[in-house]
């Protein structure tokens, strides 16, 4: 399969914990994109690398979120002191440049 | 800034029964539209998309969307939906090739036996 992958599907934490999620982008796209989508809206755009570059952060994006890409290839995304709204499905894409964005499968997070 | 609006939240249909999905955008500049489909439990896929040239978009499974300049509109359509649509569509602006997305809400399509 040589889609994007993310990892973990599932993560459940409690709140206050940190948790990083993982993308693997399709191999030869030098975008990634990260999103967030909770239930019953429509994805909201987060960050997205130009290679290793973090191009453009969201006002969304608190301070407890960070997001790297350090050698251009996979991304990682870290919460810290997770909340209660930080609860929702993060959705990794990637693109060659493009207009289409390729979408993964989504990290479903759930803050107790 | 750009905004999308999708007007219908939820669409019941019957199968074989037409269906349109509304989309209405905002932008000051020129635009790029998407439609994403969200079958139950999988991720986001790419169902049509208008870049410049013909304002009417076809996929290879039946649905088609109307650029319309003047009323800010990409509606898409299906004049007769199977069970397999039951799912969740997204419109998506861009206002330049590599960019980020701005999505609507969504409309959930229920298709009806």
């Amino acid at each position: 399969d040589t889609g994007v992958s993310q990892d973990p599907r599932h993560k459940i934490t409690k709140r206050g914990q940190n948790v990083t999620f993982r993308c693997d982008p399709i191999s030869e796209h030098n975008r990634l994109y990260w999103y967030r989508q909770t239930l019953g809206q429509g994805p909201e755009f987060l960050t997205y690398f130009q290679n290793e570059a973090q191009l453009e952060k969201s006002r969304l994006l608190s301070d407890r979120f960070s997001a790297e890409r350090p050698k251009g290839s996979f991304s990682t995304l870290e919460i810290q002191r997770t909340e209660q709204g930080d609860s929702a499905m993060y959705l990794c894409a990637s693109s060659s440049g493009s207009t289409e964005q390729f979408f993964g499968p989504g990290t479903r997070l759930t803050v107790l | 800034a750009q905004s999308v609006t999708q007007l219908d939240s939820q669409v019941p249909v019957f199968e074989e029964a037409p269906v349109e999905l509304r989309c209405n955008y905002s932008s000051s500049v020129s635009v790029y539209l998407f439609w994403y489909v969200q079958y139950p439990n999988q991720g986001l896929q790419l169902l049509l998309k208008y870049l410049s040239g013909s304002t009417l978009v076809e996929s290879i499974n039946g649905f088609e969307a109307e650029f319309n300049k003047s009323q800010t509109s990409f509606h898409l359509r299906k004049p007769s939906v199977h069970i397999s649509d039951t799912a969740e569509y997204f419109c998506a602006v861009t206002q330049a090739a590599g960019n980020k997305l701005t999505f609507g809400g969504g409309t959930r399509v229920l298709v009806k036996p």
